[in-house]
């Protein structure tokens, strides 16, 4: 079945780059997302990576895909204030649209 | 395009009340789904629709709960009577095909 884990709570000093983990648990999964959502908006897709792959970078993050222990991470550079929001991962599993949310990091970027 | 359009994006309502959330799918996408966030719970899959068919409405919490997609640009969420317990905030997201989920604004939804 879909279960994705993450861990609540981050803080970062503005600059220092973030690492927000996440695991799960459907080995078929075909697409990993990571999702920002900002206070009072709604879920922003930030970017995917296939699960073929192993990293995929785009601009200040990089994705990280550990497929044998079902590990995904999200690196963020050189962290800004703007980047303060819940961060979440959601797994789909192929011929199935839906998608399993993990509850959501909240990560807070101190300047 | 202008995205996900969702309205009321608040809505303040007694138990016992009906409360009817609307969602606005992206033009040419086939697939929408209606979500609920609490602190508790997080993010639940409630009903998902393609094509304007109900696929998948195992989330939907009890019979209070309907959900109607009369046409391609056109859905809502309905609770009848709502509690308390509904309070939450009720995302709609589309997709086009096996694709990336677009998120509207959301609906708060508190009930007193």
């Amino acid at each position: 079945g879909e279960d994705v884990e993450q861990s609540l709570f981050l803080s970062v000093r503005e600059g220092d780059s973030s690492v927000i983990n996440c695991t799960y648990t459907d080995s078929s999964s075909t697409y990993l997302y990571w999702y920002k959502q900002e206070p009072g908006a709604g879920l922003q897709l930030l970017t995917y990576i296939f699960s073929n792959m192993d990293m995929k970078q785009d601009q200040r993050l990089t994705v990280l895909l550990n497929k044998k222990d079902k590990h995904l991470s999200l690196r963020i550079a050189d962290t800004q204030t703007g980047d303060s929001a819940i961060y979440f991962c959601a797994e789909k599993t192929g011929g199935n649209n839906r998608l399993a949310f993990g509850k959501g990091n909240q990560v807070v970027v101190i300047p | 395009d202008a995205g996900v359009i969702q309205s009321p994006r608040h809505e303040v309502t007694e138990m016992g009340q009906e409360v009817t959330l609307r969602c606005k799918p992206i033009s040419g996408h086939d697939y929408l789904f209606w979500y609920r966030q609490t602190m508790m719970r997080g993010l639940e899959l409630l009903i998902y629709f393609n094509n304007n068919v109900p696929i998948d409405d195992s989330g939907m919490p009890e019979d209070r709960f309907s959900a109607k997609m009369p046409n391609a640009s056109f859905s809502t969420l309905k609770i009848q009577p709502s509690e308390p317990r509904d309070s939450a905030v009720y995302f709609c997201a589309s997709t086009q095909g096996p694709n990336t989920q677009y998120f509207g604004p959301g609906t708060r939804l508190t009930v007193l």
